[in-house]
């Protein structure tokens, strides 16, 4: 679904660095969603947002914070990475809370 | 909270077989269950989904029904083809003004041609 992109694709940095990852979308949505998929663990949400000036913890969000920068804007940060934050990261949008959810193409982020 | 769970992690089925996918939820008052298709480095994509006033939904080959009474829905291929390999995933969420969906941990298929 090309109406949301998230940059970078892939990713390597090093134990303690900080990293942001980016997500845009031409969809017009309010909601966006940042998760994080690992071998076995399904999609687990860390962030999301239902507006420009909500922000809400997932049920992952230890070491991670959000910006939502604007409508179209909803970026995600990992203030110290760590290797165990070495996974596949997808940001999605809905129009409406808790329904159908378009997700961007992910980052692969790897933590040395 | 809400919890969903999802079986079997992996399913192999013969090209032309059908395929069932259970999940289960914990939250009587979730009324919405989608079901995700995700191909090998892509993104998951929405196939098919279900509110919880409808038993059962088809489109095609896949179908999906729905039993509230015991809290579980179950994603149905027939005639499968190697293009359905991919992982599967189901959701469910209660809707509302801060709802969220909660996610299964996922379904690996393989049909074998």
């Amino acid at each position: 679904d090309a109406d949301v992109t998230q940059t970078p694709r892939n990713r390597i940095t090093k134990t303690g660095k900080r990293i942001m990852l980016e997500c845009s979308q031409t969809k017009g949505h309010d909601r966006m969603y940042w998760y994080r998929q690992d071998p076995g663990l399904g999609l687990r949400l860390i962030y999301y947002s239902f507006d420009v000036k909500d922000i809400n913890k997932g049920e992952i969000s230890d070491g991670y914070s959000v910006s939502r920068q604007a409508q179209a804007k909803f970026s995600l940060s990992l203030e110290s990475a760590i290797p165990n934050q070495t996974a596949l990261y997808f940001c999605a949008t809905s129009e409406h809370p808790g329904e159908t959810q378009y997700f961007g193409p992910g980052t692969r982020l790897l933590v040395l | 909270g809400e919890n969903v769970e999802q079986h079997p992690s992996t399913l192999s089925v013969q090209e032309g077989d059908s395929a069932v996918i259970k999940c289960t939820y914990s939250d009587s008052a979730s009324n919405y269950f989608p079901w995700y298709k995700q191909e090998l480095g892509k993104r998951p994509q929405l196939i098919i989904d279900i509110r919880s006033n409808v038993g059962e939904k088809k489109d095609q080959r896949i179908a999906v029904t729905l039993n509230k009474t015991a809290k579980h829905f179950s994603l149905h291929i027939t005639e499968t083809q190697p293009e359905d390999s991919a992982v599967y995933f189901c959701a469910a969420s209660m809707g509302g003004a801060t709802n969220k969906l909660i996610f299964g941990t996922g379904t690996l298929l393989a049909v074998q041609p």
